[in-house]
């Protein structure tokens, strides 16, 4: 099937570790990927991870992926009030179909506490 | 460079109306990609268009229609309207039509039904 699970809220303050998580059904993914998405705006990309990998760093930003328990985690190292903002999960399927799509969670709210 | 831009940003129209949404992905980027944001969830596929062709549609009805132009902008219509489309829109494109390093979303086009 294809799902994406997040868990809808995380508060965290200031300078803290923020640790988003998901958990995906889809094996076949060969991508995933984190979003960020700003009241009002469109989707930015973050990082993403290939599926032969299990960690990804990008200076404050680190992606974990568990691919046996299809389970992947953002974390965001010293949270700055500007990272307050709905983060998403997606994977990547299509290798089998042909049509590359991508498959979002609902969202984690991320509020950053001054 | 110009990202993805999308048009217009913002649309209210009436139950049983027809609407267009426009998209010029990034000069270069040969896959168009749209995608259906209802408010509190993630973004739902509609359609993949690469190379001027139709790669897949997600389950949306046959109200929902697009393509691609010689240039790589698109297209997305929605015809009879229903309160239920009210949505944001969001258009991604690609150098591939696999999308494998992220695509790049626009800002999207806010529909309000009424």
């Amino acid at each position: 099937g294809e799902d994406v699970e997040q868990s809808l809220f995380l508060s965290v303050r200031e300078g803290d570790s923020s640790v988003i998580n998901c958990t995906y059904t889809d094996s076949s993914s060969t991508y995933l990927y984190w979003y960020k998405q700003e009241p009002g705006a469109g989707l930015q990309l973050l990082t993403y991870i290939f599926s032969n990998m299990d960690m990804k760093q990008d200076q404050r930003l680190t992606v974990l992926l568990n691919k046996k328990d299809k389970h992947l985690s953002l974390r965001i190292a010293d949270t700055q009030t500007g990272d307050s903002a709905i983060y998403f999960c997606a994977e990547s399927l299509g290798a089998t179909s042909g049509t590359y799509k991508y498959i979002f969670g609902t969202g984690t709210r991320l509020k950053v506490l001054a | 460079d110009a990202g993805v831009t999308q048009s217009p940003t913002h649309l209210i129209k009436t139950r049983g109306q027809h609407v267009t949404l426009r998209c010029s992905p990034i000069s270069g980027h040969k896959s168009v990609s749209w995608y259906q944001q209802v408010l509190g969830q993630g973004p739902q596929f509609i359609f993949q268009y690469y190379e001027k062709e139709e790669r897949g549609r997600g389950n949306f009805p046959d109200r929902f229609s697009a393509r691609q132009f010689p240039n790589y902008s698109s297209e997305l219509n929605v015809n009879a309207l229903l309160l239920g489309d009210s949505a944001l829109y969001l258009c991604a494109s690609s150098s591939s039509d696999r999308g494998s390093t992220g695509y790049t979303f626009g800002s999207g086009t806010r529909l309000t039904v009424v």
